[in-house]
């Protein structure tokens, strides 16, 4: 069982529409959440990064928040452009352990904005 | 400064053969790591390097290695292709002091 596991697989919705995408996760303590956009056929862009003492971030047109109670982050997107049709992947980073970099991927959200 | 470079970016190569692929990190970056990306899976971390050092590794076979360079780049090799193996790789480099990754636009592999 994937330890990050991201809500809905795939959205689709209407340009100026707001959207949520959920990520829940089983992994902890962990160092740092993160969300990242990839477009496709690209590299993932880095959307925002919270600490586990954070519990909201926000990166322009995008907000996310993370309840470390339930182990829940999402990401909001507010007046959905176009651009915005991508993959969105949350990332939890154990943090370094021994020198080493531990982190898990969830596999993703597809989202298509639709005019 | 320049971004995270990938080459080639596109790549298809026969059941059997071998292959190696490139990553120049964003200077100054001294981490590089490496992750496969499939459909089905997602993400899947690879390894990660660490002036000159391999630092962590991931569930892959020994077919998959890596290594890296004293300016930094890094190269990735997969020996004795297999068709599952046709899949993004992405490479990212980080600052030692950072978390935050910066990802290469990737290498698609096509086995046939």
């Amino acid at each position: 069982k994937n330890q990050v596991e991201q809500s809905p697989q795939s959205l689709i919705i209407l340009e100026g529409k707001n959207c949520t995408l959920q990520c829940n996760y089983t992994v902890s303590p962990f160092s740092n959440l993160r969300w990242y956009k990839q477009d496709t056929g690209r590299g993932p862009v880095s959307l925002t990064i919270m600490t586990f003492s954070e519990n909201t971030k926000s990166n322009g047109r995008y907000t996310a928040t993370l309840d470390a109670d339930t182990k829940q982050s999402s990401l909001h997107i507010t007046a959905s452009q176009l651009s915005d049709s991508a993959s969105y992947i949350c990332v939890v980073n154990l943090g370094d352990s021994g020198g080493y970099q531990k982190v898990t991927f969830g596999i993703g959200t597809k989202l298509q904005v639709i005019p | 400064k320049a971004g995270v470079t990938q080459t080639p970016r596109y790549l298809i190569k026969t059941r059997g053969q071998q292959v190696t692929l490139s990553c120049s990190p964003i200077s100054g970056h001294r981490s590089v790591s490496w992750y496969q990306q499939t459909p089905g899976q997602g993400l899947q971390f690879l390894f990660e390097y660490f002036s000159e050092t391999q630092r962590n590794k991931g569930n892959f076979p020994g077919r998959f290695s890596g290594r890296q360079f004293s300016n930094s780049r890094s190269e990735m090799n997969v020996s004795t292709l297999e068709l599952g193996d046709s899949a993004l790789y992405l490479c990212a480099s980080r600052d030692s002091g950072s978390y935050e990754q910066y990802f290469g636009p990737g290498t698609r592999l096509t086995v046939t």
